[in-house]
């Protein structure tokens, strides 16, 4: 199964834009790049996804490189509320068990 | 809606005991999963299953059994519990059309 790297943490501070970095380079055609986000106690939750062009939604954009080994998460504006775990996985189309895998995400801080 | 619903939110085991973890969903989802997430870390699949009447192993099945009672119910058990297996327990059902995944609040247990 294809999977992912991200950086451990890193810091924004409120109100500026933020790129989260992922590295998914043993990427297949058909997998599609998801992200979550898991504020404190809580479970995750789905932020974006996309497979081959750029996805824009009302929480954050994802920009996909044109070779599909990279994707970045935009959150536009940080505000102390986006302070949390951020997990970019992949998920096969054709996967017949549809497992997916987290690793340790990236840890933000937003700092006010 | 519900969403995806955990029971119990908080358990404390002594080593050796037995419990079921219950998990239901009210979306119609095919697919859910069991995650189990240590202190500081990611998320890692204990078993999921694709559709009723499947189960498959994940990364960390060991010391764990699963059923898929009917479409809305899947139950994780420890038949022996172990210190090891302290962790906060998520379950996730999966809006395939959409590859968006639904986790429940948690369930966090301390075996002793």
């Amino acid at each position: 199964d294809a999977k992912t790297t991200q950086p451990n943490s890193m810091e924004s501070n409120e109100e500026e834009p933020v790129h989260l970095p992922c590295n998914h380079s043993t990427i297949s055609g058909t997998d599609y790049i998801h992200w979550y986000r898991q504020l404190p106690s809580q479970g995750p939750e789905y932020v974006i996804h996309g497979l081959t062009s750029n996805v824009n939604n009302r929480m954050a954009s994802l920009a996909i490189a044109e070779d599909r080994k990279s994707s970045t998460l935009i959150l536009h504006r940080a505000t102390l509320r986006d302070a949390a775990v951020y997990y970019c996985i992949l998920r096969g189309v054709f996967t017949g068990a549809n497992n997916l895998f987290f690793g340790t995400g990236t840890r933000l801080t937003v700092i006010p | 809606n519900a969403g995806v619903t955990q029971t119990p939110k908080f358990q404390v085991l002594k080593t050796g005991q037995s419990m079921t973890l219950q998990c239901a969903q009210d979306m119609n989802h095919n697919s859910m999963y069991w995650y189990r997430q240590d202190p500081g870390m990611g998320l890692r699949l204990i078993y999921y299953s694709a559709s009723e009447g499947t189960t498959d192993k994940g990364e960390v099945p060991n010391g764990y059994n699963v059923s898929r009672l009917n479409k809305r119910e899947f139950s994780l058990r420890l038949e022996s519990a172990a210190p090891s297996q302290t962790s906060v327990y998520f379950c996730a059902s999966l809006d395939v059309p959409m590859g968006k995944l639904f986790f429940g609040s948690g369930t966090q247990l301390s075996v002793l």
